[in-house]
């Protein structure tokens, strides 16, 4: 059974730039998560798909935003990238919208801004 | 007091060596506890679920202490490809529903 793929696997953009990173969940998962884990910081939450709505985000600022498509793939977006928002962005997906479900993580988009 | 917390480490303990960590949390009404386990550069994988009873997988223990806040896990006869860094997640079923990573205890085995 193929696992979370996420691509792509790294990408370069400079300030200003916007930037969109794709997910696929396991099949038969209906969440996703995005988080992003930047040097030092740790896994930070961003946001949580369920059934295609937002269930929850984390403290990021509006210009990180989503969505998750009728098949259960996710966008994320971010616009007007800032330097601090070189990490690694990973997705995670689970069976249903109960957060005690286990999550399955992808490989990560290792994104770098210039 | 953060909402997670964890020794970042890191342990070096030669291998065969029974060693623990612990990872505080400060909602007392988190619900469900995980480690995961982190290799460098890689994604996180889940090594265990908490339970409330203590569970145990082969070399690895994993308990919660309610009273004090805090998850632990255990592992007996370590082995070399136990280094790794480990991350302890705790899932708070309030209004937020949040899910929070803690930063990760890095452990190197030695030979």
């Amino acid at each position: 059974e193929a696992g979370v793929t996420q691509s792509p696997t790294h990408l370069i953009k400079t300030r200003g730039q916007q930037v969109t990173l794709r997910c696929s969940p396991i099949s038969g998962h209906t969440s996703v998560y995005w988080y992003q884990q930047a040097l030092g910081l740790g896994l930070q939450f961003l946001l949580w798909y369920d059934e295609g709505e937002e269930r929850n985000r984390g403290n990021f600022p509006p210009r990180f935003s989503g969505r998750q498509f009728p098949n259960y793939s996710s966008e994320l977006n971010v616009n007007a990238l800032e330097l601090e928002d070189s990490a690694l962005y990973l997705c995670a997906s689970s069976l249903g919208q109960i957060t005690t479900d286990t999550q399955y993580f992808g490989p990560g988009t290792r994104l770098t801004v210039l | 007091r953060k909402e997670v917390e964890q020794d970042p480490g890191p342990f070096n303990v030669p291998e065969g060596a029974t060693v623990a960590f612990n990872c505080t949390y400060s909602n007392s009404a988190s619900q469900s506890f995980f480690w995961y386990r982190q290799d460098c550069r890689k994604e996180p994988k889940l090594l265990m679920s908490v339970y409330s009873s203590g569970n145990e997988d082969g070399r690895f223990t994993a308990q919660l202490n309610r009273a004090s806040q805090y998850i632990s896990l255990l592992i007996r006869d370590s082995k070399l490809s136990d280094s790794a860094t480990y991350l302890c997640v705790v899932n708070n079923l309030n209004r937020d529903d949040k899910i929070i990573f803690g930063k990760g205890t890095r452990l190197h085995i030695l030979p």
